[in-house]
This record gives structure tokens, sequence and C-alpha cells, in this order.
């Protein structure tokens, strides 16, 4: 089994609609999470870090459920813009390493 | 503001040549590491660093070895190149645990 673990899509939706990622991890240790953002043949670019508490910035809402081992990404009113691939990301022990899932593909059509 | 650097971007290779990639970041960041990317595979970690002068192994260290002499660069060496190295390699740098890392925009090898 993967340590990180997301439906690879793709996820194809039209402009505007509201579309949401899911991620589990199984290291119960994790202590960090992130979700990364890759184009296609581009490196990867942190989108946001996700916090206890879930959080939001912008379009963009970031949730954690430490007891489920569940990571989410819901983006609202989507743009062609966000067509790449959403990576769920966790820290590893010590902090010191990233354990990054195969990714999420969004395609936004007009 | 540069971030991280890699060179070269591309480059071809037979099998059994060797080649260093280089990775240097300006951010003054103590983390170096060293993924490689396949198709449906993710982002893979080859080695890694955690400050100037060490090295450790990551996923797929074999085939690779490494260095970092000084802070800002952390070079990936290929002895003897193989196929199974054609991939996509990204570095990536980080300030320090709880942190994101920040990536390089990647190295194409091709290797025939």
């Amino acid at each position: 089994r993967k340590e990180v673990e997301q439906d690879p899509g793709p996820f194809n939706v039209p402009e505007g609609a509201t579309v949401a990622f899911n991620c589990t991890y199984s290291n119960s240790a994790s202590q960090s999470f992130f979700w990364y953002r890759q184009d296609c043949r581009k490196e990867p670019k942190l989108l946001m870090s996700v916090y206890s508490s879930g959080n939001e910035d912008g379009r963009f809402t970031a949730q954690l459920n430490r007891a489920s081992q569940y990571i989410s990404l819901l983006i609202r009113d989507s743009k062609l813009s966000d067509s790449a691939t959403y990576l769920c990301v966790v820290s590893h022990t010590g902090f010191q390493k990233l354990v990054f899932g195969t990714g999420t593909r969004l395609l936004v059509s007009p | 503001n540069a971030g991280v650097t890699q060179t070269p971007k591309f480059r071809v290779l037979k099998t059994g040549q060797s080649m260093t990639l280089l990775c240097a970041q300006d951010m003054n960041h103590e983390y170096m590491y060293w993924y490689r990317q396949d198709p449906g595979m993710g982002l893979r970690l080859i080695h890694y660093s955690v400050g100037e002068g060490t090295t450790a192994k990551g996923e797929v260290p074999d085939g690779y070895n490494v260095s970092r002499l000084k802070k800002q660069n952390f070079l990936l060496g290929l002895e003897s190149a193989a196929p199974s190295q054609t991939s996509v390699y990204f570095c990536a740098s980080m300030a320090g645990g709880n942190q994101p890392q920040h990536f390089g925009d990647g190295t194409r090898l091709s290797i025939l």
C-alpha cells in the first residue's frame, strides 16, 4: 500500500464548477501536510499548507482529518488555469522528508 | 530571485556514460533533495542532505551518488548511466522541519 494515496482522475469539470480532491495517508505520525500543484512537464509548486483547523486561500479550501488520516482540497469557481495535477504531500519521520502522492489530474473546460 | 537552479535542463547520454547534475539554491536552506519522476510513479526520493557535508539515502538510491560540499550546492552523480535512469530529475530545498519544499525546474535525462 502506498503511504499517500490519491485518485488519479482525471476530473473533467466545466468552468465555474466546484471540485473536491481527497487524499489518504497511512503513517499516523505524519505531522505536516501540503497540497502542491504541478503543470505538465513543470516542477511542483506549493499551493497551500494544510492546518488541523482547516484553511482557505481564495477559491481553495483544505481540510485535514487526523482521525481518518484524510486530507481534502476543494476548488470553487474553477478556472481554465486551474487545469493541472494536484499532489497531496505529507511529512515523513523527523520532518526532514516529504512523501508525495502520485497526484490527481484536473481538466477544466470552457 | 533565482531560488533553486538546476543544470543542465536537458541531456542525452549513452549507456555507461557518467554525468553530474548540479542543484544550487540561494535561500540558505539547510535541507536539499533529489527526486526522480516517472509516468504513473509520482516523485521518488533518491538522496537527500540535512546540511553541508551530510547526505542520506532516499527511496531509490541505487545507481546514484551525491555530494554536498557547500551548503548551497547539491550534486547528483550517475557513474554508469542505464536506460532505467531515463527520467525527469527534480532538486528541492527546504528551510527546516514542517516547511514546504521549493523545487527547481527539472532536468530531463534520456539514456540510450
